[in-house]
């Protein structure tokens, strides 16, 4: 099983800053990895899938990079809409593996 | 549009069974993997089962394999999942989820809540 882990556990962050997400995974997922979003109460929704390409909808000042098995996700300038709990997920064998989350709060 | 609407969680007492099921509409449901995935309370994504779009082929996670089961009715575009032999540690939120081109979970219903507890 290839396991993600995320860091930092918790990101905060103030309103219009950038905040950085990062990935790990304990072996080579190639371009593999997705990004969801998940706000308290709501099921997740995509992000970012192969790594970097942005989901239908989702604002521009989100991006993903990376590959292998070290991934980031950028938010460039966040909005107070942005404020929630992000997972990584490794594509790339069975059994589908989320890491643990990161929380972007607010400072 | 796409829609995923899960049914039939609820309080069921530790070693029984509940099925699961996702009414899916918006999208050629038999051309697409479906997959449930879990959130216990306070905790993070589990990916459990997986299904082809033409059912021939399932996928478990270690920690349901022989209790949980995955099929599909591509007449009725509704996925189920069969829950067996349930556990305190089967609690969740469990949700329906149409698979993009790839592995990536692409869409997501609003999930339905299972509690096993005496």
């Amino acid at each position: 099983e290839i396991v993600m882990t995320q860091s930092p556990a918790t990101l905060s962050v103030s309103p219009g800053e950038r905040a950085t997400l990062s990935c790990r995974a304990s072996q080579s997922v190639s371009s593999n990895l997705a990004w969801y979003q998940q706000k308290p109460g709501q099921a997740p929704r995509v992000l970012i899938y192969d790594a970097s390409t942005r989901a239908t909808d989702v604002p521009a000042r989100f991006s993903g990079s990376g590959s292998g098995t070290e991934f980031t996700l950028t938010i460039s300038s966040l909005q107070s809409e942005d404020f929630a709990v992000y997972y990584c997920q490794q594509c790339s064998n069975w059994p589908l593996t989320f890491g643990g989350g990161t929380k972007v709060e607010i400072k | 549009e796409v829609q995923l609407v899960e049914s039939g969680g609820g309080l069921i007492q530790p070693g029984g069974s509940l099925r699961l099921s996702c009414a899916a509409s918006g999208f050629t449901f038999s051309s697409y993997t479906m997959r449930w995935v879990r959130q216990a309370p306070g905790k993070g994504l589990e990916c459990v089962a997986g299904i082809s779009g033409s059912g021939g082929s399932t996928y478990y996670a270690d920690s349901v394999k022989g209790r949980f089961s995955v099929s599909r009715d591509n007449s009725k575009n509704t996925l189920f999942l069969q829950m067996n032999s349930l556990r305190a540690e089967d609690t969740a939120i469990y949700y329906c989820v149409k698979a993009g081109a790839g592995f990536y979970m692409a869409v997501w219903g609003k999930g339905t809540t299972v509690t096993v507890s005496s």
